[in-house]
């Protein structure tokens, strides 16, 4: 059964610290790996993308890892910003010709002073 | 010049009505999506045109139905509402359907009373 997990279902940090957010996936076949930043009441923003060839891909102060072996992939937050409270997503992209999507259910993420 | 555009933004109907949420994109994309965020804030995929042809038609009831009158709209039409159908309502688009990449609406909050 295809299946995207994230953990922790919630996070709260305060201002300035790192986190990294998990994704565990049971896809197959896998296509290629995106995170998305969401806002309270806005749509899903794309972060980054991965195929199975990449690695390791950063945005700023975000950097996605992909392990394609054992399906997991992590997105790491250097020096949080207030700003970067919100929801973050995980979604794998499957089957390469019918743009099949799941979406992880999102790690809140809360980034105090 | 927002990319993608839904509107409205908030709309409370009572049961039985029926209602139209709007999605406009201004991209050039060839494929557009709608989906449904519940309450637990998980992302289901509905539907799928491309080139004004349906792709993608989960396991939705035929109460929804997607109408798109050229490829840069894609409106989502709801017959006889239920309180169940209260969400958020995401419209998106992509490329095409092995486009990495999507870009999402802000959202339209459903509330049936």
């Amino acid at each position: 059964k295809n299946q995207v997990e994230q953990s922790p279902q919630s996070l709260i940090i305060l201002e300035g610290k790192n986190c990294t957010l998990q994704c565990n996936y049971t896809v197959s076949p896998f296509s290629n790996l995106r995170w998305y930043k969401q806002d309270t009441g806005r749509g899903p923003v794309s972060l980054t993308i991965m195929t199975f060839s990449e690695n390791t891909k950063s945005n700023g102060r975000y950097t996605a890892t992909l392990d394609a072996d054992t399906k997991q992939s992590s997105l790491h937050i250097t020096a949080s910003q207030l700003s970067d409270s919100a929801s973050y997503i995980c979604v794998v992209s499957y089957g390469g010709s019918q743009g099949n999507l799941i979406f992880g259910k999102g790690t809140k993420l809360s980034v105090k002073p | 010049d927002t990319a993608v555009s839904q509107t409205p933004k908030y709309l409370v109907t009572q049961m039985g009505n029926d209602k139209s949420i709007k999605c406009e994109q201004n991209l050039g994309h060839d494929t557009m999506y709608w989906y449904k965020q519940d309450s637990k804030k998980f992302l289901k995929i509905m539907f799928s045109y491309n080139n004004k042809e349906l792709i993608i038609n989960e396991t939705v009831p035929n109460r929804f139905s997607p109408k798109s009158p050229d490829k840069a709209h894609l409106n989502l039409h709801i017959n006889s509402l239920e309180l169940g159908d209260s969400a958020v309502y995401f419209c998106a688009s992509s490329q095409d359907l092995w486009a990495a990449g999507y870009t999402f609406g802000s959202g339209t909050r459903l509330t049936v009373v």
